[in-house]
């Protein structure tokens, strides 16, 4: 049973340009949750994806936007690239029929320079 | 708005030792509460969840108690391993479905 996958693993961008993150949830999951982490923080909660519509969302402005796949895969798009995007993008996946634990992946590591 | 705090931010213990970590929150009117493990530039690897209705869980050596009404969590490392050297985040679901994480208490088990 495959885990949450996520790629690419590591990235680097230069500022202004655009960068599309993937995520694939763990089998039986149908929402996904996108987080930034910086670097010694706790992630922070970007939005949040069930039946391909984006159901919550956080302090993030609009450059940071998402999609959900019919087949629950999900991505993260991030436009006009900041150097303070630069932190792990991690994605988890839960179950909204069951406790809603979620499952992380391993992240994808930005940096934009 | 809702805030999760984490204390301490940092530990480190000897081996053998029992430890609890701590986490509090301001808003009471939670959905459930997640402890998670995150060694350094890795992913989260879930430990315990407790639904907003429950006590406390049990797993292994790991035991999470939740306080809904004080806003508090803790999470007792019991018999403490050089393994479990890493950072650990609680994690609070609101009402709301928006989850907010602590900003984590790095443990050091020593050997």
């Amino acid at each position: 049973d495959a885990g949450v996958t996520q790629s690419p693993t590591h990235l680097i961008k230069t500022r202004g340009q655009q960068v599309t993150l993937r995520c694939s949830p763990k089998s039986g999951h149908d929402t996904v949750s996108w987080y930034q982490q910086a670097l010694g923080q706790g992630p922070q909660f970007i939005f949040q994806y069930y039946e391909e519509e984006e159901r919550q969302r956080g302090n993030f402005p609009d450059r940071f936007s998402g999609h959900q796949f019919p087949n629950y895969s999900s991505e993260l798009n991030v436009n006009a690239l900041l150097l303070g995007d630069s932190a792990l993008y991690l994605c988890a996946s839960s179950f909204a029929g069951g406790t809603y634990e979620q499952y992380f992946g391993p992240g994808t590591r930005l940096t934009v320079t | 708005k809702q805030e999760v705090t984490q204390i301490p931010a940092a530990l480190s213990v000897p081996e053998g030792e029992n430890l609890v970590l701590n986490c509090s929150f301001t808003d009471s009117a939670i959905y459930n509460l997640q402890w998670f493990r995150q060694d350094p530039g890795k992913g989260l690897t879930s430990l315990l969840l407790i639904q907003s209705s429950q006590r406390e869980q049990t797993s292994g050596r790991l035991n999470a108690s939740l306080d809904k009404s004080s806003g508090r969590s803790t999470l007792y490392i019991a018999a403490s391993q050089p393994g479990d050297s890493a950072t650990y985040l609680c994690a609070v679901r609101g009402g709301d479905d928006k989850i907010i994480f602590g900003k984590g208490t790095r443990l050091h088990i020593l050997p």
